[in-house]
């Protein structure tokens, strides 16, 4: 059974740029997209980016400018970098296995709240 | 970008009863649809997806249909464990987006 954690600090300062990881267990990162989601506080979910094993990404247009996602496949992780963040950027993040051929998530990681606050 | 919609924003409804959610996209997403279910404090899991079929460990009480812009998750006999929040998703176009929800909360 494929498992997802995500892990980072839970408050950010604002302007400074939020670090998350993601560590699969229980299968290969390889041969799948694997993506971040985030949900502010009571509200509805934000999908932000995805990434290959090869390192091939797409990203919402709405966050392009400041996020990075990142893999490696050696230690079965995929990273978020998301900068020059504002109170807005608050949310639960979660890390999520898109399915093989189609764009739904099939496997999601339990989420980890980031709070972005001075 | 496609928007979805769902509605109603919440719904009561009484366990054994079935409940009619809606999720309407502002372009035809064909049936690429998904529907996930979210617990209080938990991920959401994948319920359906290609409109109708359901993901492995989704229960036959739950059903899915439409195809275009209009599509509808069913719960034909609500359980205590079915009252949470429920999102569709399109997976048709870039970039992927969600619905905002419907919340099934115990009448």
């Amino acid at each position: 059974q494929v498992q997802l954690q995500e892990s980072g600090p839970g408050l950010v300062k604002p302007s400074e740029t939020l670090s998350l990881t993601c560590t699969i267990s229980g299968g290969s990162i390889s041969g799948y997209y694997w993506a971040w989601l985030r949900q502010p506080p009571g509200e509805g979910l934000e999908f932000i980016g995805n990434v290959y094993e090869t390192g091939s990404t797409n990203y919402s247009p709405s966050l392009r400018s400041r996020v990075a996602i990142s893999v490696d496949t050696s230690k079965n992780q995929l990273s978020l970098k998301l900068t020059s963040v504002t109170a807005a950027d608050t949310a639960v993040y979660f890390c999520a296995r898109r399915h093989k051929l189609v764009n739904y998530f099939d496997y999601w990681g339990q989420g980890t709240l980031v709070t972005v606050s001075s | 970008e496609i928007v979805m919609t769902q509605s109603p924003a919440s719904l009561s409804v009484s366990p054994g009863e079935r409940a009619t959610l809606s999720c309407r996209a502002s372009q035809s997403v064909i049936n690429n649809l998904a529907w996930y279910q979210q617990q209080r404090g938990q991920a959401p899991r994948l319920l359906m997806f290609g409109a109708s079929t359901r993901a492995t460990g989704t229960p036959a009480r739950f059903s899915g249909s439409g195809s275009g812009t209009e599509f509808t998750l069913t719960i034909s006999s609500l359980q205590p464990e079915d009252f949470a929040v429920y999102y569709c998703q399109q997976y048709n176009n870039w970039p992927l987006a969600f619905g905002g929800g419907t919340k099934v909360e115990i009448k």
